[in-house]
């Protein structure tokens, strides 16, 4: 079937630290990668996407890389702040389908 | 912000009684979701819809029911609530048929079974 692990979390950073959340999926088709942001109180956003294999997607400060050959698409920040503080969800949707499969989400804090 | 209301944006209610949560969106977009999310399980998928009267369920779909009698809304029905149904529910739209395409949440309905 098709799914999606996360680092568990939660992550605590400090700020300008370096951020990267671990992603890896299976899936039996080909998919489309996916990061959402969660704010306290509010609903998912969409941080970033990645189509096709070594794609790249990019987002206010953060990046992910499409990893066919390891099956990832970690989540990075190369210096992050206190307003980054929110839930981080890793998703997939495979070619052909209309469901999203997520990830459990990482919780990420950034202490001043 | 991607034109999608959700109400009640927070209910209290007893169980065994009905529950019915509304999702509306002003995009006009062709399929419409239904979530929950609960600690640790991130969001599972209840029902989704692909076109007025046109539904199919999700991975956690036993004892939801949905309607979609028009594009803009699409209702959830929690005909006899449980506890087990606390939860936060999150309205769901997109425009097209394309995988690529990302989904547009709600702020999402904080509901409590007592």
């Amino acid at each position: 079937g098709n799914s999606v692990t996360q680092m568990e979390g939660p992550v605590t950073l400090s700020e300008e630290a370096f951020l990267t959340i671990n992603c890896t999926y299976t899936a039996t088709g080909y998919p489309s990668l996916f990061w959402y942001v969660q704010y306290p109180g509010e609903g998912l956003q969409l941080l970033l996407k990645a189509t096709k294999a070594d794609d790249k997607g990019s987002n206010k400060g953060f990046e992910a890389t499409y990893r066919k050959e390891t099956t990832s698409f970690h989540l990075e920040k190369g210096s992050v702040q206190v307003s980054d503080s929110a839930v981080y969800f890793c998703a997939l949707t495979i070619q052909g389908a209309q469901k999203l499969v997520f990830g459990q989400g990482t919780r990420l804090t950034i202490n001043p | 912000d991607a034109g999608i209301t959700q109400s009640p944006r927070h209910k209290v209610t007893e169980t065994g009684t009905p529950v019915t949560l509304r999702c509306h969106q002003t995009e006009n977009h062709r399929y419409m979701y239904w979530y929950r999310q609960d600690p640790g399980h991130g969001l599972r998928l209840i029902h989704y819809s692909y076109g007025v009267k046109d539904t199919d369920k999700g991975e956690v779909s036993d004892g939801y029911s949905v309607s979609r009698s028009k594009t803009e809304d699409f209702l959830l029905t929690l005909e006899s609530a449980t506890s087990s149904q606390t939860s936060v529910y999150f309205c769901a739209i997109k425009p097209g048929q394309g995988s690529n395409q990302p989904q547009h949440f709600g702020d999402g309905t904080r509901l409590s079974i007592l």
